[in-house]
């Protein structure tokens, strides 16, 4: 059973901290991962992908990925309280970049106090 | 900037009885998806789409669902006979695919369907 595992929070840190998320999955041939922020009763929205080893930066967002280690991270710089959400980190279980299904973890809800 | 749209946006609807849920993914795109999520639970893929063919399946997808592109812009979703398990929200969503090389899923707002 391929799987990916999130601490499900809540995670609360103080406006312009910085939030740490975490994300481990068990698929090792898994080449492309994702960060998906999703308020309540919303869609996930997508914020970041991440395909090489390393750091990608886009704005107040730095995703981290480890293949060796199997674990993606996310971390939110300057945290605002528009960033309280579930995040929900997504892997693309296969060798191929094209179509095909996500799994998805269980979401880290985010709480950024005022 | 394109978006994926789904209608309706709730469905309520009798056990047994059948329902189509509607998509329009964003039109440059090959890839096209179905998600479910039960209220408090994870997203949990259904079905994929490429070329006109389901490319792949999970074991949710049994012999009550269906999709279908019945036009150039249209992705439906129909469960036959409703039960009172398939009560959760429904996510379309599409993927660039091709020569961009990237898997990216763009999800659409969801259609909540509730099931009585």
């Amino acid at each position: 059973q391929k799987e990916v595992e999130q601490n499900s929070g809540p995670l609360s840190v103080p406006e312009g901290a910085i939030a740490s998320l975490n994300c481990t999955y068990s698929d090792r041939v898994s080449q492309s991962f994702f960060w998906y922020r999703q308020y309540s009763g919303k869609s996930p929205e997508l914020i970041m992908s991440i395909y090489s080893n390393g750091d990608k930066e886009d704005g107040r967002f730095t995703a981290q990925l480890n293949k060796a280690s199997q674990y993606v991270s996310l971390l939110i710089r300057d945290s605002q309280p528009s960033d309280s959400a579930t995040y929900l980190c997504a892997v693309h279980p296969s060798l191929s970049n094209q179509g095909g299904k996500l799994i998805f973890g269980q979401g880290t809800e985010l709480s950024v106090k005022p | 900037e394109p978006e994926v749209t789904q209608t309706p946006s709730h469905q309520v609807t009798q056990m047994g009885q059948e329902v189509i849920l509607r998509c329009v993914p964003i039109s440059n795109h090959l890839y096209f998806y179905w998600y479910r999520q039960i209220l408090g639970q994870k997203v949990e893929f259904l079905v994929s789409f490429y070329n006109n063919e389901i490319s792949e399946k999970s074991e949710i997808f049994d012999d009550q669902f269906s999709v279908e592109r019945p036009d150039g812009s249209n992705f439906t979703l129909k469960i036959r006979s409703t039960k009172l398990e398939d009560s959760a929200m429904y996510f379309c969503a599409s993927s660039p695919g091709g020569a961009s090389g990237r898997n990216e899923q763009f999800f659409g707002p969801g259609t909540r369907l509730t099931v009585l």
